[in-house]
């Protein structure tokens, strides 16, 4: 596509729930990016993925965050047993080779944990 | 871990004004970028800097990277209302981007 896709855009979950994100990627990028942002603080790292190549899962706070890439395209990040503290904005970005020039954001999720 | 250190977190100015903030790093990056976010969108990069000292310019956007490689700053001239938004400063990692903690920017007409 045009950009890059997220969905759900909004998503509203019960505390110790289970939450699954989406990002459509812009077609041919071959690295993509999740990030989160916390009400009224930076962007922080979670996971990247750079075509077939192991992930660097360096950032996600707790096992109970983990994220695939399926095909080298969609890529999914999922929350096991939410918790209040992950309520945020879920960002997805790709780009082209994990060049900075390329980082295109997607809108976000935002997800509130209630 | 890489931290940016982005100030000030907020401003509040009156349309017309000029704008500067700032970000310093702990770290050298080869590369910083500055990025803007509006309400419900993600972010949108503004300019990017790739060699110490280098002073860049977008329209009524300059930014220049620091000799040092571990500063930058970013001014706004004549601020009109759709500069309203969140201002991330960002420096490439080891593949990946280390961002600032955002300036705010409102803007009183």
């Amino acid at each position: 596509g045009a950009g890059v896709s997220q969905s759900p855009s909004n998503k509203v979950t019960e505390k110790g729930k289970d939450v699954e994100l989406r990002c459509d990627p812009i077609s041919g990028h071959t690295a993509l990016y999740w990030y989160r942002q916390s009400l009224g603080q930076g962007l922080e790292f979670l996971i990247y993925f750079q075509g077939n190549s192991a992930p660097d899962k360096s950032g996600l706070p707790s096992d109970r965050f983990s994220a695939e890439r399926t095909g080298g395209s969609v890529s999914t990040l999922t929350i096991q047993r939410t918790q209040q503290e992950d309520s945020a904005v879920y960002l997805c970005a790709s780009s082209l080779y994990g060049t900075a020039l390329g980082y295109t954001f997607g809108s976000g999720t935002r997800l509130t944990v209630v | 871990g890489q931290q940016l250190n982005q100030s000030p977190q907020s401003m509040f100015i009156q349309e017309g004004e000029d704008v500067s903030m700032n970000c310093t790093s702990s770290s050298i990056f080869n590369t910083w970028l500055w990025y803007k976010q509006d309400p419900g969108e993600g972010p949108v990069l503004l300019i990017a800097l790739y060699k110490a000292g280098e002073l860049t310019s977008n329209g009524r956007l300059t930014a220049q990277f620091g000799i040092t490689r571990k500063d930058s700053f970013l001014n706004i001239s004549a601020s009109i209302p759709s500069d309203v938004g969140i201002y991330f400063c960002a420096g490439q990692g080891a593949q990946k981007l280390v961002f600032g903690q955002g300036t705010r920017l409102t803007i009183n007409p």
